[in-house]
């Protein structure tokens, strides 16, 4: 079935420091891709999604371009701060019509 | 704020009990899904409702059933509780499209 296989965290950065979660997935077709992220005590919130091949996703900094060639979905922000410290989620939305997730980045920013 | 209301926000029970948990989505929504999140499953999807019928099936035991009522409202029940079965239950809610708003989730545990 169709699945998304996200980077290892825990991810620790300083301040400023650039920011890149890989994401890749395998599906029948082109599924939505998206990021969800989860702040410490909430539900998960969506962050960006991109619908097509070569579309960019984009919000409060963080973007994410879909790449049919490579089934790829990374996630990239170019200066991190306190407040981006959360779980990062990669999904798709697969030939069900079902959200599938991968297993979560967990972002830690140092001041 | 998603709008969408999950209760109670903790639950503590015992082995062998059942419980129920609570979902009300956002204003408008006709679709509820439910998520298990623990550490070692990541998010796993469970159950959806679309305007009262059952829409899609997850990974979702036979000792866990839900149901949708006529104001939309979603409920879960988890009976025969095991120590497993301690985790994040998220509900969310959508409308037309793919986006999902997610409730603060339900945390439970069994001891």
């Amino acid at each position: 079935g169709d699945s998304v296989t996200q980077m290892e965290g825990p991810v620790t950065l300083s301040e400023e420091a650039c920011l890149t979660i890989n994401c890749t997935y395998t599906a029948t077709g082109y599924p939505s891709l998206f990021w969800y992220v989860q702040y410490p005590g909430e539900g998960l919130q969506l962050l960006l999604k991109a619908t097509k091949a070569d579309d960019k996703g984009s919000n409060k900094g963080f973007e994410a371009t879909y790449r049919k060639e490579t089934t790829s979905f990374h996630l990239e922000k170019g200066s991190v701060q306190v407040s981006d410290s959360a779980v990062y989620f990669c999904a798709l939305f697969d030939s069900a019509r079902q959200l599938t997730f991968g297993s979560g980045t967990q972002l830690t920013v140092l001041p | 704020d998603s709008g969408v209301t999950q209760t109670p926000k903790h639950l503590i029970t015992a082995t062998g009990q059942r419980v129920t948990l609570r979902c009300s989505p956002r204003s408008g929504d006709l679709s509820v899904y439910w998520y298990q999140q623990s550490l070692d499953q990541g998010l796993q999807f469970l159950i959806q409702y679309y305007n009262g019928e059952e829409r899609a099936k997850g990974n979702i035991l036979e000792r866990f059933s839900a149901q949708q009522f006529p104001d939309l409202h979603s409920e879960l029940n988890l009976s025969s509780l095991e120590l497993g079965d301690s985790a994040l239950y998220f509900c969310a809610s959508g409308g037309v499209g793919e986006k999902l708003f997610f409730g603060s989730g339900t945390q439970l545990s069994v001891l």
